[in-house]
């Protein structure tokens, strides 16, 4: 199972983007890595995920170095809103067709005003 | 679109008293199905997954179980709860036999074991 490295936690002006590292060295070629987000007291929250490809959705972009030992997942503008642990996750595989996410201690973000 | 439901949200058992806790998706067909357990503090363990009625694979021994009586519903219990069986219990859903479906979790029970 691959392994993931966060940076503790992590500060961000309100409008400014907020990039937040990941290094996945021990991946292997069919891993995905994911992000989600979990705000105090709610579930985590789906963010993007990617194999090899830089990807981008209406909440964040995901950019996968060519090694693919890290990634860098980029809120463009920051709000408040976007105050929450940050997960970067590699999945694997568990029986048919089931997924086992497994989530360490993420990266704390907090915007700042 | 999809949803999904858990409940209750909070919830304080005394040590000993049964525990149900019922999680259910609207949306989608034949999901699997997840339930995790968050200690305070710490990350998200892998308690239970499904991939269909009544098929349970279970992560880690313990004193709860769980069951899949229908496509969309998933139940965890206990007989008899333990004061180390306090904590954030999640549910999650994800599309059946794709390899990079991406899970998608309900709000949780904050359950506290007094």
């Amino acid at each position: 199972d691959a392994k993931t490295t966060q940076p503790p936690s992590m500060d961000c002006a309100e409008g400014r983007a907020a990039n937040l590292p990941c290094n996945h060295s021990t991946i292997s070629g069919n891993e995905y890595v994911y992000w989600y987000r979990q705000i105090h007291s709610q579930g985590p929250q789906y963010i993007i995920h990617g194999l090899k490809n830089n990807e981008t959705n209406e909440m964040a972009s995901l950019i996968i170095t060519e090694d693919r030992k890290s990634s860098t997942l980029i809120l463009p503008h920051a709000t408040l809103r976007d105050t929450a642990v940050y997960y970067c996750i590699v999945r694997e595989r568990r029986g048919t067709g089931a997924n086992n996410l497994f989530f360490g201690t993420g990266t704390r973000l907090t915007v700042i005003p | 679109s999809q949803t999904i439901h858990q409940w209750p949200a909070t919830l304080v058992q005394p040590v000993g008293s049964p525990l149900s806790l019922e999680c259910t998706v609207e949306g989608t067909s034949n999901p699997n199905l997840y339930w995790y357990r968050q200690a305070a503090g710490r990350g998200l363990q892998l308690l239970f997954y499904s991939v269909g009625i009544g098929q349970i694979s279970s992560e880690v021994p313990q004193n709860l179980s769980a069951s899949r009586p229908q496509d969309r519903q998933f139940i965890l219990s206990s007989k008899k709860l333990l004061l180390s069986d306090s904590g954030f219990y999640l549910c999650a859903w994800s599309v059946w036999d794709t390899t990079n479906s991406p899970l998608h979790f309900g709000n949780g029970t904050r359950l506290t074991v007094t």
